[in-house]
Formats: C-alpha cells, structure tokens, sequence
C-alpha cells in the first residue's frame, strides 16, 4: 500500500534559522496537504499542493510539489518560537480519497 | 461558521468495554474521516463516510464500526476495548480534497 515518509523525524533550530522538512511518497500522488500540530492540539491545515512542481509560499513557509508528484518539501525561514509544533504531509491516491500521514517532523526552537 | 467539532474530548474506559465517538462536520461539508493517532505518530485512516455509507476503510478491524447521519454527522463505535486503543480519535470533514479536523476525543483504555 501507499507509504508516506517524513525526513528528519525531529528538528532543533536556532531561533532566527532556516530548516527544511522532506516528504517522500511511495506512490505517485493526486495532492499533498501539510499539516502542523501543536503540542497537545490536532492537526491544522497548511495548505494543498495539486499541480507537478507547485510552489507555494505562506509568510515565511514555502511549499514545494516535486516534479514527479512523490516529493514535496517545507522551507521555514528565520525560525520563531511560534513555529513549535510536529509538520505532517499527507498525500491523497485520488482527490477527496483518505489521507495517508507522514511521521511527521517534531519541531523544536531554541531561543 | 463552526468548524469541526467532536464529543466527548476525553474519555476513560476499562478493556472490554464499548465506546461511541461523535463528530459534527464543518458546515457545508459532506464528507466524514475518522482517524486514530498514537501517542509520537502520524494518524492513521480507519475509514470514510460519505453519502451515509462507509467509502473507504482502513487497516482496521471489525471491531471499528461507524455511521453517517443524515445531517452528515458521524460515530465511531469502538467494540471490546483493548489497551492499544488507547489514542487521540480524529474526525475530518471535507467536500471534495482538502480534510479539516475537529479537536478530536482522547481515548484511555486501562
């Protein structure tokens, strides 16, 4: 079946530098959602990445779809406290079809 | 406009015993996922309701039922409870791709 992978599984950042957080599908996928729970919390929606070699930038989070549509990356630059939390992707086989979850990255920040 | 909501948000049962968990999806959406998270994991699909009818379902066994109401709010009913039940329960409404998820029900099966 589908598998979802996350790279690293923890990240310790300085406040104020940047990281980037992989996910890797064994499939090729419809869409792929990232999501970030807070400690203690549920997952939130980031946003969905759709087309082949999407990018997508929310303030200082930057989404990238890879080309073969397996892929995708999370760029935080200049790391606050605010930024704590666990990043999940989650990829979907065929629109609307359930979400198979990443491990997810465990986001810790040193100020 | 409320979002996804679930009751109860934290329960505690012994092994043997039986739970139903409820969700309300977000207005407008017609689609209920359920979800169970360990502990330091990744949710994980149990299965999807839509039009009243389980859609799709996940590595999980008979003891994981559900529903779908016609207000499209759902229940997940969980039969001979073991300690590895033990999870936060999700629920994610949707219409059509992108899931929203509820604050979910802590489940402690001692």
């Amino acid at each position: 079946g589908q598998q979802v992978m996350q790279i690293p599984q923890y990240q310790h950042v300085q406040e104020g530098e940047d990281f980037t957080t992989y996910c890797n599908s064994s499939t090729t996928l419809s869409n792929i959602q990232w999501y970030k729970q807070r400690p203690g919390g549920h997952p939130v929606f980031l946003i969905q990445l759709v087309k082949s070699g999407e990018v997508k930038k929310q303030k200082r989070l930057t989404f990238q779809y890879r080309e073969e549509k397996k892929n995708s990356s999370l760029h935080i630059t200049a790391t606050q406290t605010t930024d704590v939390g666990t990043y999940f992707c989650a990829g979907q086989g065929a629109a609307g079809n359930k979400l198979t979850f990443g491990g997810g990255t465990r986001v810790l920040v040193k100020p | 406009d409320a979002g996804v909501t679930q009751s109860p948000t934290h329960l505690i049962k012994t092994r043997g015993q039986q739970v139903t968990l409820r969700c309300s999806p977000k207005s407008g959406h017609d689609t209920v996922s359920w979800y169970q998270q360990a502990l330091g994991q990744g949710p994980q699909f149990i299965f999807q309701y839509y039009e009243e009818e389980e859609r799709q379902r996940g590595n999980f066994p008979d003891r994981f039922s559900g529903h779908q109401f016609p207000n499209y709010s759902s229940e997940l009913n969980v039969n001979a409870l073991l300690l590895g039940d033990s999870a936060l329960y999700l629920c994610a409404s949707s219409l059509v791709g992108t899931q929203y998820f509820g604050p979910g029900t802590r489940l402690l099966v001692l």
